[in-house]
């Protein structure tokens, strides 16, 4: 199993300019969700899904658009990056009756 | 408001002793304290947890210490190692139910631990 896998791993944008973040788990999980990691931040979260077709908003989620038609997958998308969203970016999976969070390796974001 | 505070920020411990981690919680509501542990260009893995029904929780060399009363948890590592080195966050979340908001973990801001050969 490869867990939790996030693509890619590092990226440059230029303000304005918009993206995908991928985030895929092989595990059936139900449960996803990203957050970013800013220094002395620790975890914040910015989108959440219950399952396919359920998405929701965390602590930080302007600037910042989710859905999930598969269980599988659950993009990350900025619609018009900007300085403040350079960050490195987590993805993690749990399922419903299980308590461990698995998360991806990130995604180190530079916006310029 | 933050709901989880971690301390100290850093911590430097000589090999062989005890690194001590302390996080105090608001809300009542949380029923599930995990501790993450991460190395650098990696994503955090859950390194030991504990519900409130115990006051303490060992696994090998790690052991979380929990006062319900006083809405504190601890991390304490014994006989510390060089590889034990990393950021180390503690976590809380309500009681899952069916997923929903009460699923997401609420991180500290995290502890960076480096242990001195």
């Amino acid at each position: 199993n490869a867990g939790v896998t996030q693509t890619p791993k590092f990226q440059v944008l230029k303000t304005g300019q918009s993206m995908t973040l991928q985030c895929a788990q092989d595990m059936n999980h139900e449960y996803m969700s990203w957050y970013r990691q800013d220094p002395g931040m620790g975890l914040r979260l910015i989108h959440y899904s219950v399952g396919a077709g359920i998405t929701d908003q965390g602590e930080v989620p302007n600037g910042y658009n989710v859905s999930r038609s598969t269980t599988e997958d659950f993009p990350l998308r900025l619609l018009s990056a900007a300085p403040s969203q350079t960050s490195v970016y987590f993805c993690a999976s749990r399922g419903f009756f299980n308590t461990e969070a698995f998360f991806g390796q990130g995604t180190r974001l530079t916006v310029v | 408001q933050q709901q989880v505070k971690q301390s100290p920020q850093s911590l430097i411990v000589q090999k062989g002793g005890i690194s001590i981690i302390n996080c105090a919680y608001e809300n009542t509501a949380f029923d599930y304290f995990p501790w993450y542990q991460q190395f650098p260009g990696k994503g955090p893995a859950l390194l030991i947890a504990i519900r409130p029904d115990v006051s303490e929780k060992k696994e090998g060399r790690f052991t979380i210490s929990f006062n319900k009363s006083a809405k504190q948890f601890s991390l304490h590592i014994m006989d510390s190692q060089p590889g034990d080195s990393a950021t180390y966050f503690c976590a809380a979340s309500k009681r899952t139910n069916y997923g929903g908001s009460q699923g997401n973990l609420i991180f500290g801001k995290g502890t960076k631990l480096s242990v001195k050969p």
